[in-house]
């Protein structure tokens, strides 16, 4: 299996600051269809998770712009460029290359 | 589109547990499209367990494959996940995802249900 390891696990953040989180996988993510599957995930207390990026760097609807991806191979980052309270919660990333899919751990992310 | 999950919320080690994932908004019938299951640990874990396609093809968890059966009803508007022989490490939260693949891209999980807790406890 791919494994996903993202760091940090806990991130304290003071509004309107930047955030970023990184995620290696143990195998490159790029797929012999030509796209690489990276995607992010945001889980709000109480919610279910939430997709916000995928293929790297493609935002979902209705996905502030303050939220973006990149990254390649095996490197990848989600960034958030100011902090709202809204993005209180848990960012996993996945990976969509190979089976089985994997998620990493997750990282907590909280206002300071 | 959305999905919704249905289940026992308690279950005893060694039995089988059934979830019933119902969706609206697109149809398995479709050439593309898919619905899978995750779950989550009390810890905030998650795991994938297992997807079927449109045209019947299934993918599992292979730390879970012989325990696993996902299927579809005829009428295609209904995936159910079979979990056989649980234990108190199958504790956790069941989602329902939708999933869309074609020749040239593929796209998981952009659609989640509310989860369905299920605990296991004799």
């Amino acid at each position: 299996d791919v494994v996903m390891t993202q760091s940090p696990l806990s991130l304290p953040v003071t509004l309107g600051q930047p955030a970023s989180i990184s995620c290696r996988s143990s195998q490159s993510l790029e797929h012999s269809d030509g796209n690489t599957y990276l995607n992010w995930f945001q889980q709000r207390p109480g919610q279910s998770p939430r997709r916000l990026i995928y293929k790297v760097s493609n935002r979902d609807s209705g996905v502030p712009d303050r939220f973006s991806g990149s990254g390649s191979g095996t490197d990848f980052t989600l960034k958030i460029s100011r902090v709202e309270a809204e993005d209180v919660g848990v960012y996993y990333c996945m990976q969509g290359a190979h089976w089985p899919r994997t998620f990493g751990q997750g990282t907590k992310v909280e206002i300071k | 589109i959305t999905l919704k999950e249905s289940g026992p919320t308690l279950a005893k080690p060694t039995e089988t547990v059934t979830l019933t994932c119902t969706f609206s908004g697109f149809s398995l019938s479709s050439s593309g499209v898919g619905v899978g299951w995750i779950r989550q640990s009390p810890g905030g874990a998650l795991e994938w367990l297992a997807l079927i396609y449109w045209n019947d093809d299934k993918y599992y968890s292979p730390s879970l494959n012989n325990r696993l059966t996902i299927t579809t009803d005829t009428s295609k508007i209904q995936v159910v996940l079979t979990l056989t022989d649980v234990d108190p490490e199958d504790t956790g939260t069941y989602f329902c995802t939708h999933s869309f693949r074609s020749k040239l891209s593929t796209n998981d999980f952009d659609y989640w249900g509310q989860g369905t807790l299920v605990t296991v406890s004799s």
